[in-house]
């Protein structure tokens, strides 16, 4: 089974720093995805990055990056010049890869989160 | 843009009463998923259904059911509600396949129980 530890449970920033959420898991698997996805108050989850396990290079989208370490089994979001609507709850998640024998089942496995607040 | 509803934001509830929570995707997605939130435990997933009348029981399904009749909605049902059953809930949906692999999330049922 695999697991997803997010060890900073709030953190907090001033706007247009830079802040980054921790998140380490730990599986058997070789192959698989890993993702953060956002929550902000009252509104609906949304994803954020994701990553493929294959992929040496770290993904990036807009202001948002990831410093993936297989070996370590890290796997950190980098928010660039952060904004108020950055403010959210942070859930890191894994996934194993699809495997045609499950049909495409595989589910997420997420981390407990960390609450981020940007202050003005 | 994927749409996944939920019947209602807030819900309050009595001990024993049953309780239907339902959740609505309009992306023709395979894969439907309950998830149970509750702070400092992240997400744990009730149930899981990959098509119609198909579910499989995630980490916490004591004290729930689920039914999917159709392919765009999923009911989470919980037959004789407690109060350590209040919580938010969260739906999502996704494609089932090989190249695809985001879920998307409904905007949640916070439900309490008294």
């Amino acid at each position: 089974a695999q697991t997803v530890t997010q060890s900073q449970p709030e953190m907090s920033v001033q706007e247009a720093e830079t802040v980054t959420l921790s998140c380490t898991y730990d599986t058997s698997e070789n192959n698989y995805y890993l993702f953060w996805y956002k929550q902000p108050p009252s509104r609906q989850m949304i994803l954020v990055i994701r990553q493929e396990a294959y992929k040496q290079q770290n993904a990036t989208e807009n202001r948002f990056s990831v410093n993936f370490q297989k070996a370590a089994k890290s796997f950190s979001l980098k928010i660039s010049d952060s904004q108020l609507g950055d403010t959210a709850m942070y859930f890191c998640a894994f996934m194993k890869s699809f495997e045609i024998s499950n049909f495409g089942n595989e589910k997420l496995t997420f981390g407990t989160g960390t609450r981020l607040t940007i202050i003005p | 843009d994927v749409k996944v509803t939920q019947s209602s934001r807030y819900l309050v509830k009595r001990t024993g009463e049953k309780v239907f929570l339902e959740c609505v995707q309009d992306m023709d997605h395979e894969n439907m998923f309950w998830y149970r939130q509750d702070p400092g435990l992240g997400l744990r997933l009730i149930y899981f259904s990959y098509d119609v009348k198909m579910k499989e029981k995630g980490d916490i399904p004591e004290g729930y059911s689920v039914s999917r009749e159709k392919k765009e909605r999923f009911s989470l049902i919980l037959e004789s509600a407690s109060t350590n059953q209040t919580s938010m809930y969260l739906c999502a949906s996704r494609y089932r396949g090989v190249t695809t692999y985001e879920q998307y999330f409904g905007p949640g049922t916070r439900l309490t129980v008294t």
